[in-house]
């Protein structure tokens, strides 16, 4: 299997402008976890799905900020309007072992705004 | 207070040298306890997994939980450059998780 792919893997963009950032789990995994990385804060928990439906978002900064799962295979996490104080490391992971099972993690997207 | 904390480091030790990471937490709710380890520009990866307070071993690796001071530990033994990297301590409640902000660690040969 590949893995986890996350595209794009570095974004650059503008304040004010949307970003998507893209998720394929791992195939056969029916939890997919979306995260945010940064020097102050770590790594923060945004949101999770479980069966393709969101579990918990509590995690999620702002309403500039939402994600979706459309299908077993892919989700996005999208931010807009963008600020600078959004430029992080976002990681996508999932797993098929529920809550506590290892998760396996993307390679990220370094995202830079302007 | 942040619910666990981890100091950032950085670490740096001598080839075969013993390294002891550490976290406190505040949430007495916290069950699950587990580290990961993240390369340089990579995703975290899981090295260990414990449930309950002692010990676990795993080849060079060492994870203690003690609940009752709120603190794991991390033991690497025989270090080695190739466990440059940094490491991750995060917790479970059983739905919600936190991570420490990790700890650099460099190996010199």
């Amino acid at each position: 299997d590949a893995g986890v792919i996350q595209s794009p893997r570095h974004e650059v963009t503008e304040m004010g402008q949307e970003v998507t950032l893209r998720c394929k789990p791992i195939s056969g995994h029916d939890y997919l976890f979306w995260y945010r990385q940064t020097m102050m804060r770590g790594l923060e928990l945004l949101i999770y799905f479980n069966n393709n439906v969101p579990i918990d978002d509590s995690g999620m900064p702002e309403d500039r900020f939402s994600a979706k799962m459309p299908n077993a295979s892919f989700s996005t996490l999208k931010i807009q309007p963008s600020e600078p104080r959004d430029s992080a490391v976002y990681f996508c992971a999932s797993t098929f072992s529920g809550l506590l099972g290892t998760q396996y993690f993307g390679p990220g997207t370094r995202l830079l705004v302007l | 207070q942040k619910e666990v904390e981890q100091d950032p480091g950085p670490l740096s030790v001598p080839e075969g040298a013993i390294v002891s990471l550490n976290c406190t937490y505040s949430n007495s709710a916290f069950q699950y306890f587990m580290w990961y380890r993240q390369y340089s520009r990579k995703g975290p990866e899981l090295l260990m997994y414990t449930y309950s307070s002692g010990n676990k071993e795993d080849g060079r690796f060492t994870a203690q939980v003690d609940k009752s001071s709120k603190y794991i530990s991390l033991f690497i033994r025989d270090s080695q450059p190739s466990d440059s990297a940094t490491y991750l301590c995060a917790m479970s409640t059983g739905n919600q998780f936190y991570f420490g902000t990790g700890t650099s660690l460099t190996v010199i040969p």
